[in-house]
């Protein structure tokens, strides 16, 4: 699905380095969500925004922080890189009518900690 | 919050064998409960969902169960093929003040062989 995209979408880094990750989406959804995704343990909430002005932590935030630049766009930053902070990172969207409903992941980020 | 159980988290079947996959939830309010699809090296994509006031979903040769009463829903595939081959997560609202975001199962890998 080209609306929601990330970027990079490989990256591999040292121990102690911050680094970004940036979501970008032209559904027009309001709510914005990164997860981390690791083998065996499913996809787990790391932040989430359900408008620009709003932001939440979710079920593993530490050593995370994310920033919500506009409606499109929400970026999540590792500010000290750890080894264990290696998985595959999603940024997702859905919309804010009806309660919870569908949805939409960007590709994904594969980062990798050394 | 919501605690989502996933079972079992690997199923192989012949092509043509049916497939089920069980979730059990916690919170008895919730009310909406996906399934996603993750196709290797791909992002998840919605599949089927159902909503608390029905019991059963079909779309085609996918369906979804709800047991309000047990708090447990399962996903069925009927004449399974190959391209059915993927992980597959089950999700549950965890609800905040006023709103709610998913909580997602762990993942079931499905292994259709011909």
């Amino acid at each position: 699905d080209a609306d929601v995209t990330q970027t990079p979408r490989n990256r591999i880094t040292k121990t102690g380095k911050r680094i970004m990750l940036e979501c970008s989406q032209t559904k027009g959804h309001d709510r914005m969500y990164w997860y981390r995704q690791d083998p065996g343990l499913g996809l787990r909430l790391i932040y989430y925004s359900f408008d620009v002005k709003d932001i939440n932590k979710g079920e593993i935030s530490d050593g995370y922080s994310v920033s919500r630049q506009a409606q499109a766009k929400f970026s999540l930053s590792l500010e000290s890189a750890i080894p264990n902070q290696t998985a595959l990172y999603f940024c997702a969207t859905s919309d804010s009518t009806g309660g919870p409903g569908e949805q939409y992941f960007g590709p994904g980020t594969r980062l990798t900690v050394t | 919050g919501e605690n989502v159980e996933q079972h079992p988290s690997t199923l192989s079947v012949q092509e043509g064998d049916s497939a089920v996959i069980k979730c059990t939830y916690s919170d008895s309010a919730s009310n909406y409960f996906p399934w996603y699809k993750q196709e290797l090296g791909k992002r998840p994509q919605l599949i089927i969902d159902i909503r608390s006031n029905v019991g059963e979903k079909k779309d085609q040769r996918i369906a979804v169960t709800l047991n309000k009463t047990a708090k447990h829903f399962s996903l069925h595939i009927t004449e399974t093929q190959p391209e059915d081959s993927a992980v597959y997560f089950c999700a549950a609202p965890t609800r905040h003040s006023g709103y709610s975001t998913l909580t997602f199962g762990k993942g079931t890998m499905l292994l259709v062989s011909p």
